[in-house]
């Protein structure tokens, strides 16, 4: 089993959807939790952390449930700029740092 | 501050050739880490390093894979001989450990694009 598993995708919606994307990841002593984003051809950027308590940062809302092991992402009021890769990254700590990431989700928002 | 910088930007080889990426960190940071990222496989980690020092190299493909870390600002990673299965973009990534616990924010440089024919 891979250590952080996102489904491939492509989600293909339409502006104004929301869509939500799901991570998996194996370690349960992992600590944090992130969402990068990546545009094609670019470098990945930081989107947002995530936390125990769940969080929100304007459209995007993202959560964690360690029970099941899953981290979840979701859009709302797609828009065209939306349009990338999500990367979902796992962070192991225990002295020093492990960052793992999934191999990424694609999102196509279509007008 | 300008970010992480690596170079060269694209960099097309033949197959037998010694290839190497460059790597400087964001000042200041104390991790550094070395990335392969393929369609297939997406985003791999080869190496990381704290305080110039490797830590994890379990990554590293095959020993035609060598990383180095000779001062707090700078890292190569070479191939020797590099062969067409090498071809993908490497990224390099440096961040600040506030504590050993919690990481806040990777920030990557712009990639090194290789081609290996």
């Amino acid at each position: 089993r891979k250590e952080v598993e996102q489904d491939p995708g492509p989600f293909n919606v339409p502006e104004g959807a929301t869509v939500a994307f799901n991570c998996t990841y194996s370690n349960s002593a992992s600590q944090s939790f992130f969402w990068y984003r990546q545009d094609c051809r670019k470098e990945p950027k930081l989107l947002m952390s995530v936390y125990s308590s769940g969080n929100e940062d304007g459209r995007f809302t993202a959560q964690l449930n360690r029970a099941s092991q899953y981290i979840s992402l979701l859009i709302r009021d797609s828009k065209l700029s939306d349009s990338a890769t999500y990367l979902c990254v796992v962070l192991d700590s225990g002295g020093y740092q492990k960052v793992t990431f999934g191999t990424g989700t694609k999102l196509q928002v279509i007008p | 501050d300008a970010g992480v910088i690596q170079s060269p930007r694209h960099e097309v080889t033949e197959m037998g050739q010694e290839v190497t990426l460059r790597c400087k960190p964001i000042s200041g940071h104390d991790y550094l880490f070395w990335y392969r990222q393929t369609m297939m496989r997406g985003l791999e980690l080869l190496i990381y390093f704290n305080n110039n020092v490797p830590i994890d190299d379990s990554g590293m493909p095959e020993d035609r894979f060598s990383a180095k870390m000779p001062n707090a600002s700078f890292s190569t990673l070479k191939i020797q001989p590099s062969e067409p299965r090498d071809s993908a973009v490497y990224f390099c990534a440096s961040s600040l450990a506030r504590d050993t616990a919690t990481n806040e924010k990777l920030f990557f440089g712009s990639g090194t694009q290789l081609s290996v024919l």
